[in-house]
């Protein structure tokens, strides 16, 4: 059964950049999507972007647009969202989630990361 | 930008149905995923494909589309229910989308 583990709680300064990590375990991890959803406190799910990892290419919310990036390590199975020029409105929950079927980004998401809180304060 | 709108909140009474929509402009001709979160966890797929169902999820779960409207469904609804529930749809030009989610309260 594949698991998708997260890096630790963060607390950042505004301005800076904050790197999340995702590492998969149990199963294939290259030809499977993983997007990257974020949840503020209290709010709904949103959308960041994803990645194949075995395309290398992701895909961006324009909202993150040139603020995010996200990539991928096959040798280690990790998936990573880098989010810089942090503002108090990016404090939030960030989980990782990865697709049902292989191959594509089109998919509904079946394994969740536990979740990452990103805190950004002075 | 493609929006889809879902009611804030829904009550139901334990061994009621539940029917939460999600409004979105021709949402039938999209394949809709639902997800449910129960507090200081992630959330889980319930319903995939407008209609499907993941191994493991009660058969009470069900889910339909046409038109505008998508609706997930819950049968007998129990108290471990209680949770908030979004929908989820893929648009050519936002990518992912989700609703705003409802909050299911079990009275």
């Amino acid at each position: 059964q594949v698991q998708l583990v997260q890096s630790g709680a963060e607390v950042k300064k505004p301005g800076s950049s904050v790197k999340v990590s995702c590492k998969a375990s149990g199963g294939t991890f290259s030809s499977y999507a993983i997007s990257w959803v974020r949840q503020a406190p209290g709010q709904g799910l949103e959308w960041m972007g994803g990645i194949i990892p075995i395309f290398g290419t992701a895909n961006y919310a324009q909202k993150f647009q040139g603020r995010v990036t996200i990539t991928a390590d096959e040798s280690t199975s990790t998936a990573y969202m880098e989010l810089s020029s942090l503002r108090s409105e990016d404090t939030a929950v960030y989980y990782c989630a990865r697709v049902r079927k292989m191959a594509t980004i089109r998919d509904a998401f079946d394994i969740w990361g536990q979740g990452t809180m990103v805190t950004v304060s002075s | 930008s493609y929006v889809l709108t879902q009611p804030p909140s829904v009550s139901v009474a334990p061994g009621q149905t539940a029917r939460i929509t999600c409004g979105g402009n021709n949402i039938g001709s999209k394949s809709v995923h639902w997800y449910q979160q129960k507090p200081g966890q992630a959330p889980v797929l319930v319903v995939y494909d407008d209609s499907d169902r993941p191994s493991g999820i009660p058969e009470r779960f069900s889910g339909s589309n046409s038109g505008n409207t998508a609706t997930l469904t819950i049968s007998r609804v129990e108290a471990g229910d209680e949770a908030d529930y979004y929908c989820q749809v893929w648009d050519s030009s936002s990518f992912w989308v989700f609703g705003g989610g409802t909050k299911l309260t079990v009275l």
